[in-house]
């Protein structure tokens, strides 16, 4: 099974609205990274979370993650349409030998 | 980062037939991954290729399905063999470049078997 899930499953907000994506992961970790997919195409890396940070942020973009709790969340502020897409987190778990393990995935619907 | 070409970006196969996959980086790599990705789901590792030995295949996936190709720090292809309805999915080859800084992936094939 998937190392990570993801909730929601689909989030659908207006324009402007922040999203709030969570994901929970089950072994220890080196680092979780979220990616975007759009339409089903290739993925684009967002941001990269290390074990040992607890917050981080690029441009309306915010990361946190709690490993006592294994669960990390995404912050979208301020939504536009073209951030309509599929999010996934995916861990690279301690011992994995840089395989990366992804979550179910959050599908995001801005409405203009 | 890197940048990946990978083909074809789609196509239709008939039943029983194979279709090669590949993937171009514009660095070198040490390891390349491939994933696939079946119908509003999320990605799952079929792969680890590293150049100059075999292939590390995850559970449920084997070689003679997936036989992997990696000739040298640039290049991979994956074939998908003996196809049938159920290997209609997306497949993506994707590389680490630098640790630490995430993974960049090709643009997908998206594969239709009929």
């Amino acid at each position: 099974s998937q190392q990570g899930e993801e909730d929601p499953q689909a989030l659908s907000i207006q324009e402007g609205e922040n999203a709030t994506m969570n994901c929970s992961y089950k072994t220890s970790i080196n680092n979780l990274q979220w990616y975007r997919q759009n339409s089903g195409r290739g993925l684009v890396h967002l941001i990269l979370i290390r074990s040992n940070e607890r917050e981080k942020h690029s441009g309306r973009l915010r990361v946190t993650l709690d490993t006592s709790k294994k669960s990390s969340s995404l912050l979208i502020t301020a939504s536009r349409a073209a951030d309509t897409a599929s999010y996934f987190c995916a861990t690279d778990a301690s011992g994995s030998g840089s395989r990366l393990t992804f979550g179910e995935g959050t599908q995001l619907t801005v409405n203009p | 980062s890197a940048v990946i070409s990978q083909k074809p970006s789609r196509d239709i196969c008939q039943r029983g037939t194979s279709l090669t996959i590949q993937c171009q980086v514009d660095s070198q790599v040490t390891m390349m991954f491939w994933y696939r990705q079946q119908p509003g789901q999320s990605l799952t590792l079929i792969a680890t290729a590293n150049q100059g030995s075999e292939a590390t295949y995850e559970s449920g996936f084997v070689i003679d399905k997936f036989p992997i190709s990696r000739p040298n720090l640039t290049f991979s292809t994956l074939t998908v063999s003996n196809m049938s309805p159920e290997d209609s999915s997306i497949y993506l080859c994707s590389v680490e470049v630098l640790s630490g800084y995430g993974y960049t992936f090709g643009s997908g094939t998206r594969l239709t078997v009929v």
